[in-house]
């Protein structure tokens, strides 16, 4: 079974700009979520999809914003980048009750 | 308010030197404490689920047991490959499938 895949891996973008990153679920599991992992602050919760619906949300401005398809593969968005949103970006995927979440290897976002 | 805290931050073990993690909570009405392997770089590695007190869950050297307010990861004569930063995390009612976070353990086994 396939895990999870987020693309690109590795991204570099210029401080204003706006970025999408990209999350495919394992097969069959419905609930995505979003997480931010930064050295001081470790991982923090951005947002959960569960069959298309924001389930719950972060404490994060709005200038980050996902969703989610009808192939659960879901999307996250982050505009106007700001040099602190540097961070690992992680997807997780769950069948969506109260079960453990797999982790896609991330997407390290550098803004300089 | 901290819902996870994790203790200590550091621990280096020499190859073969058992030892415990900590994890205290502070959720009410827990609905699941699940630990979690990171290597540097990667997203986070699945290891145990624990939904209720006196839970026993093991894998190899890995032994992760729950309590009301604590959880606790037993590594048995860890070896070089052990190293990670272990993570604890911990669900929720009513928050969908949102998972806080402890700031981790990072693990280092020498040789």
């Amino acid at each position: 079974k396939a895990g999870v895949t987020q693309t690109p891996r590795y991204l570099i973008k210029t401080r204003g700009q706006q970025v999408t990153l990209s999350c495919s679920p394992i097969s069959g599991h419905r609930s995505v979520s979003w997480y931010q992992q930064t050295p001081g602050q470790g991982l923090q919760f951005l947002f959960e999809y569960f069959s298309e619906t924001q389930r719950n949300k972060g404490n994060f401005p709005g200038r980050f914003s996902g969703r989610q398809f009808s192939n659960s593969r879901s999307e996250m968005n982050v505009s106007t980048l700001e040099l602190g949103d540097s961070a690992l970006y992680l997807c997780a995927s769950s069948p969506g009750g109260h079960t453990e979440a797999f982790f896609g290897q991330g997407t390290r976002l550098t803004v300089v | 308010e901290d819902q996870v805290t994790q203790s200590p931050e550091a621990l280096r073990l020499q190859e073969g030197e058992s030892s415990s993690l900590n994890c205290s909570y502070t959720v009410s009405g827990l609905r699941g404490l699940f630990w979690y392997r990171q290597d540097p770089g990667k997203g986070p590695e699945f290891l145990f689920t624990l939904y209720s007190a006196g839970e026993e869950k093991e894998k190899e050297r890995l032994k992760a047991t729950l309590t009301k307010k604590e959880s606790f990861l037993h590594i048995t004569a860890p070896k070089p490959e052990d190293s990670a930063t272990y993570l604890c995390a911990v669900q929720a009612p009513d928050t969908g499938n949102q998972f806080y976070f402890g700031t981790g353990t990072s693990l280092t086994v020498i040789p």
